[in-house]
């Protein structure tokens, strides 16, 4: 079993639509990270949070350390929110992020 | 602006070749990483360095080998002894060595195979 599981794997919405993508991990973590992938291959970080709740623009992150489970939100989608999000998270100990395999978004008009 | 710079974008190889990836960086960022991405998989470690002149190996570094002989610099070989080189790697640099700090990505160099 994977240490970061997300889901769903793939989503499509349409736009306008509000997104929540799923996160869920099986250890201890100091650290999650959400990361957006563009269709290129580039990678940004979007958030990193150990406890609580962030929000940057239409992007929302909640994290909930007693439940082991993250979720990033997107109101008012939009197409070029089309991306691959991926959770990644830090174990307590570790000097490495583990990640999820991703969850491939595709907004439409 | 400060970044990342993987080079080149695509590269191909013939079987039994060695290819270098190159990763630049102009953050000032003491920490440096490389990953590589399959088709619906999570990235996986292949090495990452936290000071020059050193580095570790990550989950997937056999038939890889790297170098950190500058700060700025951490090119990644991928050797003949990989024997399923094709895939997307991924370059990421972080400041200091603290854990809980955002790294920074690349664009990513997508090798593959003749």
């Amino acid at each position: 079993k994977n240490e970061v599981e997300q889901s769903p794997q793939n989503l499509t919405a349409q736009e306008g639509e509000f997104i929540t993508i799923n996160c869920s991990y099986s250890v201890g973590i100091s650290a999650l990270h959400w990361l957006q992938q563009h269709p290129g291959g580039g990678i940004v970080s979007l958030f990193m949070l150990s406890s609580g709740k962030k929000k940057h623009g239409r992007l929302i992150a909640t994290i909930n350390i007693q439940e082991k489970h993250s979720s990033l939100h997107i109101t008012a989608s939009h197409p070029r929110d089309s991306a691959v999000y991926i959770c990644a998270v830090r174990s307590g100990s570790a000097r490495q992020l583990t990640f999820g395999s991703g969850t491939q978004l595709t907004v439409l008009p | 602006d400060g970044g990342i710079t993987q080079s080149p974008k695509y590269l191909f190889r013939k079987e039994g070749q060695n290819v270098t990836l190159s990763c630049e960086q102009n953050l000032n960022h003491d920490a440096m990483y490389w990953y590589r991405q399959d088709p619906g998989q999570g990235l996986r470690l292949i090495y990452y360095s936290q000071i020059v002149n050193d580095f570790q190996k990550g989950d997937i570094a056999e038939g890889y080998s790297v170098s950190r002989e500058k700060k700025e610099s951490f090119p990644l070989t991928v050797t003949s002894a990989q024997k399923n080189p094709t895939a997307f790697y991924l370059c990421a640099s972080k400041e200091g060595t603290g854990r809980n700090q955002p790294q920074h990505f690349g664009d990513g160099t997508r090798l593959s195979i003749l």
